[in-house]
């Protein structure tokens, strides 16, 4: 069980610029969450998807940052526009259907806006 | 939703028990009380998860007593590899995967 996969791990991007962060949960996991870590700062949760489903997105920034999770692929977190604020780790987990025992967590994408 | 207070960091040696007491006063009913480790450059791990008395796995103990208004990550015999910054969470029941991580506490184990 490859666990969930971030790309990339790295992301450099210019002010203005479009980036895409990928996630793809563990085998089995249906529910899929985005979180944003600022330096020396605990994560912040963004949103919470399933498939086809923004089931809860009340930690998304309310311009230039969307979500979605298709019937098939990766979870994409898009960032429009991105300015320096925008730099950050973006973490994902997932879980199952049912049940709350802890979330796997991604090895993050690190987003530089330079 | 219940505030975490946890200490900024704290030293120890290979070989000793960590204790990691994280308090919440303001926990609600139907608030759990779970731990997670981070290293550098990676996310956090899940280690452990309680709402009230002791539980215990492989990898730590966690004590909450009766008022439930504080719990104490137990580590026992600490080795290198668990330097890394470990955050105290209080989850609702009915928004669990709304995790609210504080700044933690940055464990550094020494030789």
């Amino acid at each position: 069980n490859a666990g969930v996969m971030q790309n990339p791990r790295h992301l450099v991007r210019r002010r203005g610029q479009e980036a895409r962060l990928r996630c793809s949960p563990m085998k089995g996991h249906s529910h899929v969450y985005w979180y944003r870590q600022l330096p020396e700062e605990g994560l912040k949760f963004m949103v919470y998807l399933q498939k086809e489903n923004i089931i809860d997105e009340s930690g998304m920034p309310k311009e230039r940052f969307s979500a979605e999770f298709p019937k098939e692929g990766p979870s994409i977190l898009r960032i429009q526009q991105v300015v320096r604020g925008d730099s950050a780790a973006y973490f994902c987990a997932s879980s199952p259907p049912t049940g709350n025992y802890g979330y796997t967590f991604g090895s993050g994408t690190r987003l530089t806006v330079v | 939703l219940a505030k975490t207070t946890q200490p900024i960091s704290m030293d120890s040696y290979e070989g000793q028990e960590v204790n990691i007491t994280c308090s919440h006063n303001n926990i609600a009913t139907n608030d759990y009380i779970t731990w997670y480790q981070q290293f550098p450059s990676q996310g956090p791990r899940f280690i452990i998860q309680g709402y009230k008395t002791k539980v215990t796995n492989e990898v730590a103990s966690l004590f909450i007593p009766a008022d439930r208004k504080s719990s104490t990550l137990s580590l026992p015999r600490v080795s290198l590899s668990d330097t890394a910054v470990y955050y105290c969470l209080v989850v609702p029941e009915d928004s669990s995967y709304k995790l609210i991580f504080g700044s933690g506490t940055r464990l550094l184990v020494r030789p």
